[in-house]
């Protein structure tokens, strides 16, 4: 089974805080995303992957940054947390090729910023 | 903005009923579309992929898509209480590269016993 790894379950910082929230998959996966779920928002895609040092921006690139330095590492930086970035983190990967669009989620990083 | 639009709920149906989901999309030009299931406090997961006009049954479940009218359905016969949770409508934008979706914000399913 594939499978999609975040760091932490539940993240609490401080406004101003840098913040790395970590993700791993192990299916040799070419594409990685970063999502945010918000209460009436949906899903949101906010960076994307499709290759080790590859990024593209999502719909919401605003205050966050990404890396990937390794294929099956994606990684979502917060410069500089504020408390509208409180939200449900999701990241995703799925291979490339052919109808590839089935996304394999982690199970999320809830991340309050007080 | 290409956007998908679903129906917020809840949508409350009785057990052995059949569910009706909708999700309409503003981009014509889109190929593919996806239904995932979210349990609350879990992550979305795919149940089914369309990608071509008509019907499309994986056991209890037929996605339905009609590219005129842009709109894609996802049909639960036979509801179980297990199927309460949110489903989400997925589109893949025309345009470079199919690697992003556009997720609906959801509808929020109730099966009640």
């Amino acid at each position: 089974d594939v499978k999609v790894t975040q760091s932490s379950r539940y993240l609490v910082k401080r406004t101003g805080e840098k913040v790395f929230l970590e993700c791993v998959q192990d299916m040799d996966h070419e594409n990685m995303f970063w999502y945010r779920q918000d209460p009436g928002l949906g899903l949101r895609l906010i960076y994307f992957s499709y290759d080790v040092k590859m990024k593209e921006k999502g719909d919401i690139p605003e205050g966050y940054s990404v890396s990937r330095e390794k294929k099956e590492r994606f990684s979502l930086i917060l410069e500089s947390a504020s408390t509208n970035q409180t939200s449900m983190y999701l990241c995703a990967s799925s291979p490339r090729g052919g109808k590839n669009e089935k996304l394999f989620f982690g199970s999320g990083t809830q991340l309050s910023v007080l | 903005q290409k956007e998908v639009e679903q129906n917020s709920g809840p949508l409350s149906v009785p057990e052995g009923a059949i569910a009706s989901l909708n999700c309409t999309y503003s981009d014509r030009g889109s190929q593919s579309f996806f239904w995932y299931r979210q349990y609350s406090g879990k992550s979305p997961e795919l149940i089914m992929s369309i990608y071509s006009n008509g019907d499309k049954e994986d056991g209890r479940f037929t996605a339905q898509l009609n590219k005129a009218s842009q709109y894609v359905s996802l049909l639960i016969r036979d509801s179980q209480p297990s199927d309460s949770a949110t489903y989400l409508c997925a589109v893949t934008p025309s345009g470079a590269g199919s690697y992003q979706l556009t997720f609906g914000k959801g509808t929020k399913l109730s099966v009640i016993p």
